[in-house]
Parts: structure tokens; sequence; C-alpha cells
């Protein structure tokens, strides 16, 4: 199975404030017959199921503020959030779906300091 | 509006069965394969189950596989999760999720507690 890392466990910023979370993947994620990385970011709100952010590690999903990008290749990958606002305290995930079983990162909590 | 609407979540002896389902709507369900993600508290999403849209294909993870089974009747936009000799550790939020890409949707989840 491949082992999904992120850092930190959780991060607490001011309102504005730029928020990165990173996600490491234990062997590489890029298929390069399409050049795609298989890899998405989920945010999920207390008593919510997660909602996905952002798939193919950097495409937006439908309705996602742009304050949300993705970046990386291969095995590592980050998660911005460009300006911290109050809806975004959450929890973050990163999941590979290039290999059965597709399988999510430990989590890292965005908090308002 | 697309929508997955899940049930059958109860509190469960442990060796007991259970039986999940869910109702899509608003997509053509026929279309997309379906998942089960599962969510035990305080923890992070760990899939469980897989199928293909024509019903074949079904996958599980190690933990539930042999006491697991994934189905779907399309004529009835519904996905179903066979549950048996159920553990404590099983305990969790089931979410139904639609595969599309990545996990595109989710259903807001049954509670399943395993527990004597």
């Amino acid at each position: 199975d491949i082992v999904m890392t992120q850092s930190p466990d959780s991060l607490a910023l001011s309102l504005g404030e730029r928020a990165t979370i990173n996600c490491k993947s234990s062997q590489s994620v890029f298929y390069s017959s399409n050049s795609k990385n298989y890899l998405a970011w989920y945010q999920q709100k207390p008593g919510q199921p997660p909602e996905m952010l952002l798939y193919w590690a950097s495409t937006r999903g439908s309705g996602v503020p742009d304050r949300f990008s993705g970046s990386g290749s291969g095995t590592d990958f980050t998660l911005t959030i460009s300006s911290l606002q109050v809806e975004d305290v959450a929890v973050y995930y990163c999941q590979q779906f290039y290999s059965t079983p597709p399988t999510f990162g430990q989590g890292t909590r965005v908090e308002i300091k | 509006e697309v929508q997955l609407v899940e049930s059958g979540g109860d509190l469960v002896q442990p060796g007991g069965s259970l039986r999940l389902s869910c109702v899509a709507s608003g997509f053509s369900f026929s279309s997309y394969w379906m998942n089960w993600v599962r969510q035990a508290p305080g923890k992070g999403p760990v899939w469980v189950s897989r199928i293909k849209s024509d019903g074949g294909g079904a996958t599980y993870a190690d933990s539930v596989k042999g006491r697991f089974t994934i189905s779907r009747d399309n004529a009835k936009n519904t996905l179903n999760l066979q549950m048996s000799s159920l553990r404590a550790e099983d305990t969790a939020m089931y979410f139904c999720v639609r595969d599309n890409v990545a996990f595109d949707i989710w259903g807001r989840g049954t509670m399943v507690t395993v527990s004597s």
C-alpha cells in the first residue's frame, strides 16, 4: 500500500495568512502515460463528510474558491490556502488514487490563531 | 441536486451482521464506480470497498476481505454493503462515495457501532 504522510499535524494562523500543508507519498503517484499525478486534497469540517478540493494534484473541484491551490509532482505535494478565512477551519487530507487501495494521509488540522 | 443518502447503521454485538444501503439521486448512478469509506471517531478516512459501474470488479481493503460484500442495484440507484463477523475495530461512520477521478461526492454517512 502507498503510505501518505502529511506535515504538519496542525497549524494555527491568523486570518489572512497563508497556510501551507505538505503531503509525501511512499512511492510516486505520477502516471507517465497521461502525465497526471493521482493525488487529491479534501477538506473536512466538524460533523461533516470530507469534501473534495483538488484532484490531479492541482485541479480545483467545482465551486472551490481560488484561494485553494495545489502543487507538486511524483511524491511531494503541497496544498496552499493563500489567505486564511474563518470558514477554512477544518482538517485537510491528501489522498492517492494511483493504486488500490486508495490511501489517505493522517490529516492536518488548521485553526485560527 | 447530486446526493447520496446512507442508511442501516446501528449498534451491533461483536460477531454480528449489518447491511448498509446508499441511495443516489441527481446523477446517472449506473455510470459511476462507487465506494464505501469509513472513518473511526477522531481518525482519518479509510477506504473499505469499491465496485465498478456494472456491478463487477469488487475490491476490498484487507481488513474487511472475506467479511464484507459490496453490491449495487442500478435499477434502484442503490449501493449496498453487507457486513458480517463484525469486530470492535469496525466501529466507524460509513460513507458512500462516488468515484469520479477522485472521490468527488460523499454522503453524510451512517454510524456503525460494534460493542457488547
